[in-house]
């Protein structure tokens, strides 16, 4: 089956601008999270959404934000960008068990100038 | 949420067994081990994962200390392909629909060289 899709795959911005990440997850499941990773923090933990709704959030401004529709694809939206969102945005899906296998995305690689 | 310890780096020649240590002292009883991999340029992808017992699939070992502290991931024969980060982390099993089932906290894992 499809595994994770992330769009677009490369992004470039500017400061202050807003930008929106897209993620349809793998068939079935119902368990979408978002991750930053950026070569000094690694890889961190955003938010998960599950049947459309945020049920667990890291420790990110409010800048950061997403949505789940009703077909588990899930959006993440960062405003007022700023030169240190510049970062590979990951996606990952789940079924809705702590120890299920969470498949991930390629990433979007978000570029702030 | 547990902590888990590895070292920075390791170099391994290719088709010979590597051993990926982990240390994680303060682990619960009802913590899972988990290890996922990134290639370059890639998303983490899953590799193996287990509670007490060492655990076998197509892709690695892993052997649990009798204490649970500490894990060894197994990669039996390395090849160039196996060149990645490695992490080890520790999951809760949360009640399903709890709220904790999609959050994985990374560590900086281990970098893993093959030299051909």
């Amino acid at each position: 089956k499809a595994g994770v899709t992330q769009t677009p795959r490369y992004l470039i911005k500017t400061r202050g601008q807003q930008v929106t990440l897209s993620c349809s997850p793998i068939s079935g499941h119902r368990s979408v999270s978002w991750y930053q990773q950026t070569p000094g923090q690694g890889l961190q933990f955003l938010f998960e959404y599950f049947s459309e709704t945020q049920r667990n959030k890291g420790n990110f401004p409010g800048r950061f934000s997403g949505r789940q529709f009703s077909n588990s694809r899930s959006e993440m939206n960062v405003s007022t960008l700023e030169l240190g969102d510049s970062a590979l945005y990951l996606c990952a899906s789940g079924k809705d068990s702590s120890t299920d296998t969470q498949y991930f995305g390629p990433g979007t690689r978000l570029t702030v100038l | 949420d547990a902590k888990t310890t590895q070292p920075n780096s390791m170099e391994s020649n290719e088709e010979e067994p590597v051993h990926l240590p982990c240390n994680h002292s303060t682990i619960s009883g009802t913590d899972y081990i988990h290890w996922y991999r990134q290639l370059p340029s890639q998303g983490p992808e899953y590799v193996i994962h287990g509670l007490t017992s060492n655990v076998n699939n197509r892709m690695a070992s892993l052997a649990i200390a009798e204490d649970r502290k500490s894990s060894t991931l197994i990669l039996h024969r390395a090849t160039l392909r196996d060149a990645a980060v490695y992490y080890c982390i520790l999951r809760s099993p949360g009640v399903i629909g709890s709220g904790n089932t999609g959050k994985l906290i990374f560590g900086q894992g281990t970098t893993l060289q093959v030299k051909p």
